[in-house]
């Protein structure tokens, strides 16, 4: 099946900071790719997706392009804030009939004031 | 709409006692999931459901059942519950398969702890 690696955390930043979350996955051809974000004592939510190649997914000022070249679907926000204090998970489809999602380890961010 | 619910949000239970996890969603989806959360390790798929009366293993069935009765519910069964399964459980839900376009939708979670 398909996999996903994502930079471990954890993270932190200072408000207004720039945030990269690394992650790269390996696929059968090019699954959509998805953000996930939990947010403390709370269950997963879609953050952002892409469904094919090039595509660039974006939500709440953060935003992620699906790269094939580099198998590659970083998160990046401009400018953080210390409500965006979450762990984010970056997952692919399983592949085959499963439809079960793979996820990443999850990266915990932190935001300082 | 309520969305993905669980029941309960937390248990404790000692080893060998047996309990049932409920989700429940409210949006018609055909395929529901249950995962376990553990430090470090991401979700990991327990097991897996594609309609009503439907059911199949995931990653880490091993010590857990499962049963889809109705379409709306996800049943999630320890018969015998070890302390290896302390963890956080998430119960989630698509239209169609996961994979490729559709979104999971996932509940608020249960935090079990096996002493």
């Amino acid at each position: 099946g398909n996999s996903v690696t994502q930079m471990e955390g954890p993270v932190t930043l200072s408000e207004e900071a720039f945030l990269t979350i690394n992650c790269t996955y390996t696929a059968t051809g090019y699954p959509s790719l998805f953000w996930y974000v939990q947010y403390p004592g709370e269950g997963l939510q879609l953050l952002l997706k892409a469904t094919k190649a090039d595509d660039k997914g974006s939500n709440k000022g953060f935003e992620a392009t699906y790269r094939k070249e580099t198998t590659s679907f970083h998160l990046e926000k401009g400018s953080v804030q210390v409500s965006d204090s979450a762990v984010y998970f970056c997952a692919s489809p399983y592949g085959g009939s499963q439809g079960n999602l793979i996820f990443g380890k999850g990266t915990k961010l932190s935001v300082k004031p | 709409n309520a969305g993905v619910t669980q029941t309960p949000k937390f248990r404790v239970l000692k080893t060998g006692q047996s309990m049932t996890l409920l989700c429940a969603q409210d949006m018609n989806h055909e395929y529901m999931y249950w995962y376990r959360q553990d430090p470090g390790m991401g979700l990991r798929l327990i097991h897996y459901s594609v309609g009503e009366g439907t059911t199949a293993k995931g990653e880490v069935p091993d010590g857990y059942n499962v049963s889809r009765l109705k379409k709306q519910n996800f049943l999630l069964g320890l018969e015998s519950a070890a302390p290896s399964q302390t963890s956080v459980y998430f119960c989630a839900s698509s239209m169609r398969r996961g994979a490729f376009t559709d979104t999971q939708y996932f509940g608020p979670g249960t935090r079990l702890t096996v002493l």
